[in-house]
Formats: structure tokens, sequence, C-alpha cells
């Protein structure tokens, strides 16, 4: 069975940092690009951020530019975010999916997180 | 970006009624649109794929249609579990846009 679990959620203060982790099993991890993608409290779903099979590409969204790393580790089937200089508005549920063929066919619950001081 | 226009935003429909959600792109995409439904507290669940495809396990009252930039979802008789939101998304091309939703209502 296809699996993505989220963890690394939390509250962290505004200009803070978090980790998160995506953890995919169920299938050949190293496949696959992964995606996060996060929806804020009341509003609708955003995309993030997205890797590469093999971690050598990866693009993001022009609000997280330059302060969200996403990387992956195939030996641990696992794909991390890295969120540093946190504000308010990156309050949000993140979850991560797996993108087969330009769709994501399965989702993780995701993990939330909250910026606030 | 590839803005991706949804409507309607709200719904309200009843058990059995044929509803339609429609979404536009703001250039071309070619065949290349999801839809999801999603329940709070949940994953989102694909519904359709590359405008047409089915997704695994996915029950035949939904189909998807279009191509280029107009885009529509048709559940053909709604049950009580179809009351969700309903997003679109396009993968043409980076960024990845989603609609801005549609919540199905029961009316």
């Amino acid at each position: 069975e296809v699996q993505l679990v989220e963890s690394g959620g939390g509250l962290v203060q505004p200009g803070g940092s978090l980790r998160l982790s995506c953890a995919g099993s169920g299938f050949i991890f190293s496949s696959y690009w992964i995606h996060w993608v996060r929806q804020a409290p009341g509003k609708g779903l955003v995309w993030v951020s997205r890797v590469n099979h093999d971690g050598s590409s990866a693009t993001y969204a022009d609000s997280v530019q330059g302060r969200f790393t996403i990387s992956r580790d195939n030996a641990k089937n696992t794909v991390y975010l890295q969120m540093n200089s946190l504000r308010a508005e990156d309050t949000a549920v993140y979850y991560c999916a797996r993108d087969l063929e330009y769709h994501f066919d399965y989702w993780g619950q995701g993990t939330p997180v909250t910026v606030s001081s | 970006d590839i803005q991706m226009t949804q409507s309607p935003s709200t719904l309200s429909a009843s058990v059995g009624d044929r509803v339609t959600i429609t979404c536009r792109a703001s250039q071309s995409i070619s065949r290349w649109l999801a839809w999801y439904q999603h329940k709070p507290g949940k994953a989102p669940k694909l519904l359709i794929y590359k405008a047409s495809s089915l997704g695994s396990g996915v029950p035949s009252r939904f189909s998807g249609t279009g191509s280029e930039t107009e885009f529509t979802l048709t559940i053909s008789s709604l049950q009580p579990d179809d009351f969700a939101t309903y997003y679109c998304l396009q993968c043409n091309s980076h960024p990845y846009t989603f609609g801005q939703g549609t919540k199905l209502e029961i009316k």
C-alpha cells in the first residue's frame, strides 16, 4: 500500500525555522518526484515546491523562493522541506504528494505549521 | 504563471443531482489537468487526471472533459459522500497552480 506520512510541523515564532519530513512507503520511492502543497486556514490548496527523483532538481513557488529548501534522502525514503525565515503567512497545513506523470496520485494527511509569537 | 479560474466557488445541490464544475486556464495547458476532492482533515483524493482519465477506484459517476483552456468536472448523480471541496490543478508548467476551489454543499 502506498503511503506518505508528513511530520515535523508545529508552532514556531516569526523568523524561525522548521524542517518538515515526508516519509514514503509501499513504492519505489527513488523513482518519483515529490511535491509539497499547503493550505492556509480557510483558504485553498497552493503548490509550494517539488524535487525530482534523485534530488538534482528543485522548483519553488515565488512566495517561498530563497526561504525554503526541498531535498531528499532516497536511502531513507524521505523528502524534507527546510523552512527558514518563517512568516505568519506560512501558517498552513503542509501536504506532500507523489507525482505520477504530471498529476499527484497519492497525498499524505498533512502536518500543521503555525507561525506566531 | 498560469492562472486557473474555477467556478462556481460554492454550489448547493441535492442527492441525485447532476453537477458541473468548470476550470479555465489563462493559457493552453493541453490536457495536463487533474481534479481533486478534499474533505476537512483528510488527504486530497485524485478523481481525474489528464483531463478525462478516471483515477484508480474512483466511481464512474465522476467524469472530466476539456482541453487547452476549458475543462469541466461532472458528477452525474450526487451521493452523500460527494459533499466536499473540489479543486482543479494544472500540471502543464511550473509553478503548478490550483483553482480556487468549489465547495459543494447540501441543499
